[in-house]
């Protein structure tokens, strides 16, 4: 079946602008999470959406970053006012409710900002 | 606080040489060890899932280890197709919710 499907594949934005980056979860698949590659270092959690309930919003790094998820589907991340140093690859996994809980990712979305 | 240290960074083989990567961690609980492998510009796919110590899982010329301390993944012969970056990560019980705690990688190169 399909796998999660993230867009754009690449963005180029100038420091200041904002940025909304889109992932569309594998059907069916209850739990959503985005997570940062940064050239370098190592996958770093930012948030997790679980059916209905609030999200985990304890790894976003600062207030410019921001995520919502419709109809317990399709998530968007935003972040305000791009950084150099937000410029990494984001990307999208979603897992079942029911274990075994393995996490499958999409192909992310490499974020450069100039 | 929970961490996941994976060694080497880098390893070079030739075609057929045997060799194993290692990812030690240290969590609080450990509900689950997850093994990836990333290719450059993708995402990473999903490899393993390893829930206790001494319980090993095999796919291919690929298999996975775990004890209470690390993890090990033994590749057998590798041919050039399996060069990638592999990644480890597991789901600590500190997490309220299920999100991972990866390790840095190991970038693993095979030679013909």
């Amino acid at each position: 079946g399909a796998g999660v499907s993230q867009s754009p594949s690449n963005k180029v934005t100038e420091k200041g602008k904002d940025v909304e980056l889109r992932c569309d979860p594998i059907s069916g698949h209850t739990a959503l999470y985005w997570y940062r590659q940064s050239l370098g270092q190592g996958l770093e959690f930012l948030i997790y959406f679980q059916g209905n309930s609030a999200p985990d919003k304890s790894g976003l790094p600062s207030d410019r970053f921001s995520a919502e998820r419709t109809g317990g589907s399709v998530s968007t991340l935003t972040i305000q006012r791009t950084q150099q140093e937000d410029s990494a690859v984001y990307l999208c996994a979603s897992s079942p409710h029911r274990g075994p809980y393995e996490q499958y990712f999409g192909p992310g979305t490499r974020l450069t900002v100039t | 606080e929970d961490q996941v240290t994976q060694s080497p960074e880098a390893l070079r083989l030739q075609e057929g040489e045997s060799s194993s990567l290692n990812c030690s961690y240290t969590v609080s609980g450990l509900r689950g060890l997850f093994w990836y492998r990333q290719d450059p510009g993708k995402g990473p796919e999903f490899l393993f899932t390893l829930y206790s110590a001494g319980e090993e899982k095999e796919k291919e010329r690929l298999k996975a280890t775990l004890t209470k301390k690390e993890s090990f993944l033994h590749i057998t012969a590798p041919k050039p197709e399996d060069s990638a970056t592999y990644l480890c990560a597991v789901r600590p019980f500190s997490n309220a919710g299920n999100m991972l705690t990866f390790g840095g990688g190991t970038r693993l190169m095979v030679k013909p």
